[in-house]
């Protein structure tokens, strides 16, 4: 799976938008751009992924940049339980042997009142 | 939805007894995962399951054990519990992919387990 790099933490005052950058600038042309996050003392939970289109869900946006070597999850209006550590995963399955989910620092998000 | 549940939020055992962990999906799922999570060290898969009755061992399976009887459930099992097996452990699932090559894991609430 290919790098990921994300700042350490991000502060986001409520009812405005979370930008969350996410660089990748190994990725190859069949990996996806994952996003989870994680609350304190809760599992992971899967909020979006991509190709090389944007996204858009109930949860957030993502924006993947035309070459393809970053992208940004964007949160439209950030409340206090967005609150949580977010991590980009670069990945593609290529079979039975591909089954890990390889979790790095993430950033971590705090909403500010 | 995808809902994945797992059995205890918190777990509080003596060392050397034998623990089970629980984890139910309700989304007809075919693969199954028991990861553990410790500070510093990430998420770590212990063991993971293709289908029912089938398993396979993760990077850290020493000291557990896992039970696949039917495909809606996936169990951890502990067979003498060990201080350092004091951990967060998560469950997720995944639906076999047909097509394409996304790959989207859902992850139970976690179970707390101390060991003393």
């Amino acid at each position: 799976d290919a790098k990921t790099t994300q700042p350490t933490s991000m502060d986001c005052a409520e009812g405005r938008a979370a930008n969350l950058p996410c660089n990748h600038s190994t990725i190859s042309g069949n990996e996806y751009v994952y996003w989870y996050r994680q609350i304190h003392s809760q599992g992971p939970q899967y909020i979006i992924h991509g190709l090389k289109n944007n996204e858009t869900n109930e949860m957030a946006s993502l924006i993947i940049t035309e070459d393809r070597k970053s992208s940004t999850l964007i949160l439209p209006h950030a409340t206090l339980r967005d609150t949580a550590v977010y991590y980009c995963i670069v990945r593609a399955y290529s079979g039975a042997g591909s089954y890990q989910l390889t979790f790095g620092k993430g950033t971590k998000l705090s909403v500010i009142p | 939805d995808v809902k994945v549940t797992q059995s205890s939020r918190y777990l509080v055992k003596r060392t050397g007894e034998k623990v089970f962990l629980e984890c139910v999906q309700d989304m007809d799922h075919e693969n199954m995962f028991w990861y553990r999570q410790d500070p510093g060290l990430g998420l770590r898969l212990i063991y993971f399951s293709y289908d029912v009755k089938m398993k396979e061992k993760g990077d850290i399976p020493e000291g557990y054990s896992v039970s696949r009887e039917k495909k809606e459930r996936f169990s951890l099992i502990l067979e003498s519990a060990s201080t350092n097996q004091t951990s967060m452990y998560l469950c997720a699932s995944r639906l076999r992919r047909t097509g394409g090559n996304t790959d989207t894991q859902y992850f139970g609430p976690g179970t707390r387990l101390t060991v003393l």
